[in-house]
């Protein structure tokens, strides 16, 4: 069974651009979740989505959104960039139970500049 | 709102039993997890407990969890260096996950 897979691995921008990340979740799983992980502040939750609706949110200011598709995949985009914005985002998928299990991919890593 | 603290580092001598302890706030938390982060990598999750339970045993992993002090640890037995990572505890309730910061993990030979 495939993992998730994130995309693009590695990416630098400069302060000012936008960047969209795409996750594809285990086939099977309903629930997208991403997380920013970074040095100072840990691991954040951004927000939760199941099927096609947004059903968690955390505390980031509205340049950050997300979305999911019909097939489960799900993208995230961060508009005006900022320094501050350089992280290792994170996706992870569940069958979306409630239960919290989570299968993480192995991250896009943002670099701001 | 909820919050999950866990020491920053430690370390141990190969062979040696590691304990990560983690404590956490929110009392209506049905779930708690241990994940592992290897350099360059997603998370991964080790091992879980449901919080009417007091301990789980997983091969080398047993997690203790006291309810009453929102107090979770993880043993690792016989560590290794391949151990070495960072261990990061998680509460989940209705569907939303905390993380703690994580503690890194080094065990020497």
């Amino acid at each position: 069974k495939a993992g998730v897979t994130q995309t693009p691995r590695y990416l630098i921008k400069t302060r000012g651009q936008q960047v969209t990340l795409s996750c594809s979740p285990i086939s099977g799983h309903r629930s997208v979740s991403w997380y920013q992980q970074t040095p100072g502040q840990g691991l954040q939750f951004l927000f939760e989505y199941f099927s096609e609706t947004q059903r968690n949110k955390g505390n980031f200011p509205g340049r950050f959104s997300g979305r999911q598709f019909s097939n489960s995949r799900s993208e995230m985009n961060v508009s005006t960039l900022e320094l501050g914005d350089s992280a290792l985002y994170l996706c992870a998928s569940s069958l979306g139970s409630y239960t919290g299990e989570l299968f993480f991919g192995e991250g896009s890593r943002l670099t701001v500049l | 709102g909820e919050d999950v603290e866990q020491s920053l580092f430690l370390s141990v001598r190969e062979g040696d039993s590691s304990v990560i302890n983690c404590t956490y706030t929110d009392s209506s938390s049905t779930y708690l997890y241990w994940y592992k982060q290897e350099p360059g990598a997603g998370l991964q999750l080790l091992t879980y407990i449901f919080s009417n339970m007091d301990m789980k045993q997983d091969q080398r992993l047993t997690v203790l969890l006291n309810k009453k002090d929102k107090h979770l640890s993880l043993r690792i037995a016989d560590t290794q260096t391949g151990d070495s990572a960072i261990y990061f505890c998680a509460e989940t309730n209705a569907g939303k996950s905390t993380f703690g910061d994580g503690t890194t993990l080094t065990v020497k030979p």
